[in-house]
């Protein structure tokens, strides 16, 4: 699976939106961009994924960039229950289907 | 989504002895299950993948015969920690597969299980 990097912290405002960063420059073609997020003692939570077009679900927007070597997860308005560690994933469907987390974004919203 | 049940979510017990967690797909089948360890303020790693009916395969540097897996059905698949020791003490998570076809597929996880060997 491609590498990814990601900012080790971010914060933001309550109410206000969290883009956070994904860089995934070595991905190839058939790799999809996952993201999930893990809140305090829970197990990782899935949030959206997409493969080269724009993805949104009731939780939040995917923005892959055209070249697909980054992408943006937006949480439109943040809440509290929002803060958590967000890890961006790349893997392409016939890997044998496991995930290998990096380190992730440890995101504080704060009021 | 998918609900993925794991138990217990925290045990704790004396070095030597065995702990065994449970993981369950609720409202659909998995054929295949992944178990991750995860130690504090660090981030998951996969420690073997469950195949329904068939032998686990471990990732490398983790012992099979310490951390037993088996998963008898497409619903169920079970770690045992065995002989625990102190250096066990870890978040231990488990995830299966829904979805087929490459747009459609996610992965769910449970919600963990905190084990804390005295």
């Amino acid at each position: 699976d491609a590498k990814t990097t990601q900012p080790p912290s971010m914060d933001c405002a309550e109410g206000r939106a969290a883009n956070l960063p994904c860089n995934h420059s070595t991905i190839s073609g058939n790799e999809y961009v996952y993201w999930y997020r893990q809140i305090h003692s829970q197990g990782p939570q899935y949030i959206i994924h997409g493969l080269k077009n724009n993805e949104t679900n009731e939780m939040a927007s995917l923005i892959i960039t055209e070249d697909r070597k980054s992408s943006t997860l937006i949480l439109p308005h943040a809440t509290l229950r929002d803060t958590a560690v967000y890890y961006c994933i790349v893997r392409a469907n016939n890997a044998g289907n496991m995930l290998t987390f990096g380190g992730g974004t440890r995101l504080m919203v704060k009021p | 989504g998918a609900v993925v049940s794991q138990h217990p979510s925290r045990v704790i017990c004396k070095s030597g002895t065995s702990v065994k967690i449970e993981c369950r797909s609720l409202d659909f089948q998995a054929t295949t299950m992944f178990w991750y360890r995860q130690f504090p303020k660090q981030s998951l790693m996969l420690m073997a993948t469950s195949n329904e009916g068939s032998k686990a395969t471990y990732e490398q540097g983790v012992e099979k015969d310490k951390f037993l897996i088996n998963h008898a059905s497409l619903t169920l698949s079970t770690l045992t920690v065995t002989s625990a020791h102190p250096e066990d003490s870890s978040f231990y998570i488990c995830s299966a597969r829904v979805g087929s076809g490459r747009v459609r597929e996610k992965l769910f996880f449970g919600s963990g299980t905190q084990l804390s060997v005295l």
